[in-house]
C-alpha cells in the first residue's frame, strides 16, 4: 500500500474548523509535515512535528500525532476562504529519497 | 528568511529539446533535491544530491535526466531530450542535515 494516505476532499463552511487526516506506515519517521499548495503555486510549509511530540499548536493550526496508530491530523480553526487549497501530509525518514514522502493531498474547499 | 529560488517560473519547450531548470538552494544547506508533480498528481521524488554527487534517485530519473552543481550556489536539473510526459511542475528543495525540507516555488515545464 501507499506509504502516506490522505482522503481526497474536504468541504467546510467559513468559520468552522477543518480537520485533515493522514496515516503513514513507517514508525521510523522522524518528522511529519503539512504543506499547503494553492492552484498553480509552489509548496508552502505550514508546520511540522517531530516524532517524539504528540501535539503542536501554531496560531490557527493544531497538529496531532498518534504514533501508536501512525495517524497525523491538521486542524485549522476558524477556516477562511483563503484556506482553500490542497494540503499535503509528508513524512521524513532520512536525507536521501526518504527525505520526504508525500501523500496524495487533500483538497480543502471552504464555502462562504 | 532565506529561501530556495527557482528559475524560470515557466518554461515551454518542444519535444526533443534539452531544458535546464535552475535552482539556488539556501546557502548553508548541504542536501539538495528535485521533485516532480504532474498536474493533479502526487509530488514525486526524483533525485537527492549531497557532497557533489547523487546520493539517491528514483526510477523516474533515467538517463535523460542529470543534475549538476556547477558552482557554489546553483543546482540544476537537465532533461536531455524532453518528452510530452515530462510536462510537470519541478520543485527544487534543500535542507541542512536533520531539518525541514525547504522548497522553491517550482518551474512549470510545458513540453509541446
Amino acid at each position: 500500500g501507499e506509504d502516506v494516505e490522505q482522503s481526497l476532499f474536504l468541504s467546510v463552511r467559513e468559520g468552522d474548523s477543518s480537520v485533515i487526516n493522514c496515516t503513514y506506515t513507517d514508525s521510523s519517521s522522524t518528522y511529519l509535515y503539512w504543506y499547503k499548495q494553492e492552484p498553480g503555486a509552489g509548496l508552502q510549509l505550514l508546520t511540522y512535528i517531530f516524532s517524539n511530540m504528540d501535539m503542536k499548536q501554531d496560531q490557527r493550526l493544531t497538529v496531532l500525532l498518534n504514533k501508536k496508530d501512525k495517524h497525523l491530523s491538521l486542524r485549522i480553526a476558524d477556516t477562511q476562504t483563503g484556506d482553500s487549497a490542497i494540503y499535503f501530509c509528508a513524512e521524513s525518514r532520512g536525507t536521501g529519497r526518504r527525505a520526504l514522502t508525500f501523500g496524495s493531498g487533500t483538497r480543502l474547499q471552504v464555502q462562504p | 528568511e532565506p529561501e530556495v529560488t527557482q528559475t524560470p517560473s515557466h518554461q515551454v519547450t518542444q519535444m526533443g529539446q534539452e531544458v535546464i531548470l535552475r535552482c539556488v538552494p539556501i546557502s548553508n544547506h548541504l542536501y539538495f533535491y528535485w521533485y516532480r508533480q504532474i498536474l493533479g498528481q502526487k509530488v514525486e521524488f526524483l533525485v537527492s544530491f549531497y557532497n557533489n554527487e547523487i546520493s539517491e534517485k528514483s526510477e523516474i530519473f533515467d538517463d535523460q535526466f542529470s543534475v549538476e552543481r556547477p558552482d557554489g550556489s546553483n543546482f540544476t536539473l537537465k532533461i536531455r531530450s524532453t518528452k510530452l510526459e515530462d510536462s510537470a511542475m519541478y520543485f527544487c528543495a534543500s535542507k541542512q542535515g536533520d531539518s525541514p525540507l525547504h522548497f522553491g516555488n517550482g518551474t512549470r515545464l510545458t513540453v509541446t
